[in-house]
């Protein structure tokens, strides 16, 4: 059973550009999360998708946004990048009305 | 607003020997979620272990339990027969309320665990 996959695994962005994350989560889950992470910070929600909605939104600015396909393969988008958006993006899957939520390995996002 | 608190930046323990790594937590829901979760320097979060808020007994999972004291409002993880492998980040998170449309979770600052041979 194929797990949550993440692309791009790593890559290096100047600021001011723009950066598109994808998640494909495992069939048969329908809710996809978004996770970033930083030394500082630590481990802080972005947003979930369920059915192409979001469904909860965490405090990041609007440069921070999202999507659901249809097949439930999720983007994440950053635009006008800055120094401080170096981070980890997780992405996480779950079965609705399952507890656990299944984790991608990340994308590892450095900004220049 | 919810909260989880690990007070152990980094633990140390030798091979083969148990470990408690410690995790309170902060919610005014009464329904509410608990998990484990191990990350490896390639930065995966590895599920380990949960325990519901109504749940009696203390969850296992092979060698993970969970040390879950309602009234304290701790839920600690204990590591059995540490192994070299088990040397990660240690997460503890919360989902609260559980249950619905949350799928939000709040993490703690986390514990890095060395074994030693």
């Amino acid at each position: 059973k194929a797990g949550v996959t993440q692309t791009p695994r790593y890559l290096i962005k100047t600021r001011g550009q723009q950066v598109t994350l994808s998640c494909s989560p495992i069939s048969g889950h329908r809710s996809v999360s978004w996770y970033q992470q930083t030394p500082g910070q630590g481990l802080q929600f972005l947003f979930e998708y369920f059915s192409e909605t979001q469904r909860n939104k965490g405090n990041f600015p609007g440069r921070f946004s999202g999507r659901q396909f249809s097949n439930s393969r999720s983007e994440m988008n950053v635009s006008t990048l800055e120094l401080g958006d170096s981070a980890l993006y997780l992405c996480a899957s779950s079965r609705e009305g399952a507890n656990v939520l299944t984790f991608g390995a990340g994308s590892r996002l450095t900004v220049l | 607003a919810q909260k989880i608190t690990q007070t152990q930046p980094g633990m140390f323990v030798q091979e083969k020997e148990a470990v408690t790594l410690d995790c309170t937590y902060d919610t005014s829901d009464q329904s509410y979620g608990l998990f484990w979760y191990k990350q490896p320097s390639s930065g995966e979060m590895i599920f380990l272990i949960y325990q519901g808020s109504y749940d009696e007994q203390n969850a296992t999972e092979g060698r993970y339990s969970l040390n879950f004291q309602k009234a304290r409002k701790s839920a600690n993880l204990v590591i059995s027969a540490s192994q070299l492998g088990d040397s990660a980040m240690y997460f503890c998170a919360m989902r609260s309320p559980s249950g619905g449309s949350n799928y939000k979770l709040t993490f703690g600052k986390g514990t890095l665990l060395t074994v030693n041979p």
